[in-house]
């Protein structure tokens, strides 16, 4: 069984731009949720989604967006892009949104310089 | 406000003894708590996890121990390997009643940094 997927693995960007990340979660999972992980803050989270809809959010800025489609697959969105927002950006899939075990990719590093 | 605390950043432990690796959380709409190991730029790897209803888990050489009444759980790992080096983390969720602020939310501690010496 494959395990949770995310591309691409490693992100430059510059100040001001945009990026889209990618996360395919384990077959038959339905929720997805997003988080941050810096050195200062530690694992962070963004977002939750299930069957499409996102149903809790972060303290985050409305900068951090996401979408999940009908396959479960599930992207970020990070619009203009600040030096802080570099970090590793983590995707955990789960069969239900409490009480089950989660399941993380390998994360995309994203650098912003 | 951090619900969720390892107190110890390291824990250096010889090769074959026990390694025990605490965490406290503040926050009694816990309900779950997971175990994670990590190494740098990788994903999380999960380990072994435990309800509320119970008070131990056992998973191989893991072992998840939870006292609700003092917040506390601990992981334990007997015996300890050199490959058992790693970042670990302890993370909680909170259960539907806690309401729509949970859903597939897990709140992380800080690490803690294990090494196994051979």
């Amino acid at each position: 069984k494959a395990g949770v997927t995310q591309t691409p693995r490693y992100l430059i960007k510059t100040r001001g731009q945009q990026v889209t990340l990618s996360c395919s979660p384990i077959s038959g999972h339905r929720s997805v949720s997003w988080y941050q992980q810096t050195p200062g803050q530690g694992l962070q989270f963004l977002f939750e989604y299930f069957s499409e809809t996102q149903r809790n959010k972060g303290n985050f800025p409305g900068r951090f967006s996401g979408r999940q489609f009908s396959n479960s697959r599930s992207e970020m969105n990070v619009s203009t892009l600040e030096l802080g927002d570099s970090a590793l950006y983590l995707c955990a899939s789960s069969l239900a949104a409490q009480g089950t075990e989660a399941f993380f990719g390998q994360g995309t590093r994203l650098t912003v310089v | 406000d951090q619900q969720v605390k390892q107190n110890s950043p390291s824990l250096s432990v010889q090769e074959g003894r026990i390694s025990i690796l605490n965490c406290d959380y503040t926050n009694s709409m816990f309900d779950y708590f997971l175990w994670y190991k990590k190494y740098p730029a990788e994903g999380p790897t999960f380990l072994i996890s435990i309800s509320s209803i119970k008070d131990k888990n056992e998973d191989g050489r893991f072992t998840v121990f939870l006292n609700k009444s003092a917040k506390h759980l601990s992981l334990h790992i007997v015996p300890s390997q050199p490959g058992d080096s790693a970042v670990y983390f302890c993370a909680a969720s909170a259960g539907a009643n806690a309401g729509g602020t949970s859903y597939g939310k897990l709140t992380f501690g800080q690490g803690t940094i294990l090494t196994v010496h051979p």
